[in-house]
């Protein structure tokens, strides 16, 4: 089992759609959960930070944080053609300070 | 913000050459950066993590001889890909983190690295 998996995609929504991405981890003692965006040909950009269960909003972007079920998600409201890019899940190790990266889903959102 | 600047972006070399790659923490202090390497369409994949004043550690499989990684004050690491091949043509990303272990990674904005 990958530490920390993402479905590949695309996942493809249209304009003004609700984008729903997941991701799931195996180290039940984790303690922080990171999104990240990346344009192609780009680094990774931090969207959310999320320590403790239930959801976070920060503007068109819900990140939700399950521990009992492993389970963290992104939710982005009013998808726009802009929105179109690799969201990345990144779960902090418990044993070491590294971040572990899921292989990221690919959102295409269709104008 | 943490601000994490990554120098230079861009690097074409020939074979046999060796390329440095700077990363510096502008408005904040980092004892730990991280060196990321990224081929087309594939996923983040971490080399090794850079220690201010000791030895870095490597990811299995990455050569420590051949990515040479020196931190050498707070806010400064470098990577150096010594006698490149094209096989080490790629997306080389720093990062580093303001504040404890659970905070988030900042990145730098990457170099795109082409071995003639």
């Amino acid at each position: 089992q990958k530490e920390v998996e993402q479905n590949s995609g695309p996942l493809s929504v249209p304009e003004g759609a609700i984008a729903s991405l997941n991701c799931t981890y195996s180290d039940r003692g984790s303690q922080s959960f990171f999104w990240y965006r990346q344009y192609s040909g780009k680094s990774p950009e931090l969207i959310m930070s999320i320590y403790s269960n239930g959801d976070k909003e920060d503007g068109r972007f819900t990140a939700q944080l399950n521990k009992a079920s492993q389970y963290v998600s992104l939710l982005i409201r009013d998808s726009q053609p802009s929105d179109s890019a690799t969201y990345l899940c990144a779960v902090n190790g418990r044993a070491t300070n590294k971040l572990i990266f899921g292989t990221g889903t690919l959102l295409a959102v269709q104008p | 913000g943490a601000v994490v600047s990554q120098h230079p972006s861009r690097v074409i070399c020939k074979s046999g050459t060796s390329v440095k790659i700077e990363c510096r923490s502008l408005d904040f202090q980092a004892t730990t950066m991280f060196w990321y390497r990224q081929f087309p369409k594939k996923s983040l994949m971490l080399m090794a993590t850079s220690n201010e004043g000791s030895k870095a550690t490597y990811e299995q499989g990455v050569e420590k001889d051949k990515f040479l990684i020196n931190h050498a004050s707070l806010t400064l690491s470098t990577l150096t890909v010594t006698s490149a091949h094209p096989e080490d043509s790629s997306f080389y990303i720093c990062s580093a983190r303001e504040g404890t272990v659970n905070s988030p990674l900042h990145f730098g904005n990457g170099t795109r690295l082409t071995v003639t």
